[in-house]
């Protein structure tokens, strides 16, 4: 079966303070994963997919097959980092399964 | 190109009444995915067309919702007839399918209130 979890429902932080979304998934073939962040009152968007390897606005994630995680980090958190955080799975035919989302909340 | 457009983008209405959310793709994209957002499920696919044919249902909830895609350019999501367990944040997005691969650009939803 094809599942993301996202454990958190809300990650509270202080700005300067380390960050970490934590994402899980199960999925039998080799998985693509994807974050994806809506900001207040704007669209859902991409922020950033494993197959890339790079850093947007200062947030990373690692495949880690072996724990079959993509836990989404940032060393220093920003107020504007404050938005809802989606982890995806690229299922077959061009799906995406999504997790429930964690609310992070960035406060100064 | 202004991306992906849902209309409308707040719905009231009463228990029983049927409603009908609209969503334009973006031109040359040839997926369309319906989404159902709430608090409790998160994000949830609903269905989703390729070429104007669907692919996936498996997420309808029930016989109540129902979606076409008579044309490249534009789907409907139909709900016949509303409850208020429906209430939610609808979101219609598209992909080029190819390339990009999975990338989906979002609407900005319809929030549906069935009181």
């Amino acid at each position: 079966a094809q599942r993301v979890t996202q454990p958190e429902k809300l990650l509270s932080v202080f700005k300067g303070a380390p960050v970490e979304l934590k994402c899980n998934y199960s999925y039998s073939g080799s998985p693509e994963l994807f974050w994806y962040v809506q900001y207040s009152r704007q669209r859902l968007q991409l922020l950033l997919r494993h197959i890339s390897r790079e850093s947007i606005k200062g947030f990373t994630a690692d495949l880690n097959k072996g724990e079959t995680s993509f836990h989404l980090k940032k060393p220093f958190a920003q107020e504007e980092d404050s938005a809802m955080y989606y982890c995806a799975l690229g299922a077959s035919f061009q799906k995406l399964v999504f997790g429930t989302g964690t609310r992070l909340l960035v406060s100064p | 190109d202004a991306g992906v457009i849902q209309s409308p983008r707040h719905e009231v209405t009463e228990m029983g009444q049927e409603v009908t959310l609209r969503c334009k793709p973006i031109s040359g994209h040839d997926y369309l995915f319906w989404y159902r957002q709430t608090m409790m499920r998160g994000l949830e696919l609903l269905i989703y067309f390729n070429n104007n044919v669907p692919i996936d249902d498996s997420g309808m909830p029930e016989d109540r919702f129902s979606a076409k895609m008579p044309n490249a350019s534009f789907s409907t999501l139909k709900i016949q007839p509303s409850e208020p367990r429906d209430s939610a944040v609808y979101f219609c997005a598209s992909s080029r399918g190819q390339g990009d691969s999975y990338e989906q650009y979002f609407g900005p939803g319809t929030r549906l209130t069935v009181t």
